[in-house]
């Protein structure tokens, strides 16, 4: 089965630096690759995915990139701000495989220190 | 629209008595999903709907029971409840099977912090 892992586990930035947030996955045949947010007490919450047939997505200071051959993929976050502050998870699937089939990654927790 | 909701919020139960966790979607979905998160293991599946009707073990379903009661609602049940089924129990649905791209969206509910002492 798929395996994702995602580095780092703790990223602590000041506010108004950049956060990267890096992911491997094992499956060449994943194909989507979405990113949710967990604020504290809350559920996750889909940020922004990406599929394999683009090389990166961006949606105003978020940006994901995917490098196919080399099977990982990022998370970007510009000018960070103590809203950023939350837990990251990445995940892999194949498109059309069924929600069930979405591997996670065991999250990066974010800390924008203002 | 309340999106997905889980009842109860927070939980303390003894070793071995038995609970309900009870989750209802308003977004007309048709897959729904349970999951458990745990510090340092990320999410994991423990058993999903498909569709209403259809049941199925996720990546952890030992100690689990699940019911889909309508299209609306999907029940998680532990029978005897364990100390290592402490953790954080989250409800999420998806438009579902078919739908195109739409159905790879999970919509997460607020969760449950379940503590087995």
């Amino acid at each position: 089965g798929e395996n994702v892992e995602q580095h780092p586990s703790t990223l602590s930035v000041q506010e108004g630096d950049s956060a990267v947030i890096k992911c491997t996955y094992s499956d060449s045949a994943s194909n989507y690759f979405p990113w949710y947010k967990q604020e504290l007490g809350k559920g996750p919450q889909l940020i922004i995915d990406i599929r394999s047939n683009v090389g990166e997505k961006k949606d105003q200071r978020i940006a994901v990139t995917l490098n196919k051959t080399a099977k990982h993929f990022s998370l970007h976050i510009t000018e960070t701000q103590p809203e950023d502050s939350a837990v990251y998870f990445c995940a892999a699937n194949r498109a059309g495989a069924g929600s069930y089939q979405l591997t996670f990654g065991k999250g990066t927790k974010l800390s924008v220190i203002p | 629209n309340a999106g997905v909701t889980q009842t109860p919020k927070f939980q303390v139960l003894k070793t071995g008595q038995s609970m309900t966790l009870q989750c209802a979607q308003d977004m007309n979905h048709n897959s729904m999903y349970w999951y458990r998160q745990d510090p340092g293991m990320g999410l994991r599946l423990i058993y999903y709907s498909a569709s209403e009707g259809t049941t199925d073990k996720g990546e952890v379903p030992n100690g689990y029971n699940v019911s889909r009661l309508n299209k609306r609602e999907f029940s998680l049940r532990l029978e005897s409840a364990a100390p290592s089924q402490t953790s954080v129990y989250f409800c999420a649905s998806s438009v579902g099977p078919g739908s195109g791209f739409a159905s790879e969206k999970l919509f997460f509910g607020s969760g449950t912090q379940l503590s087995v002492l």
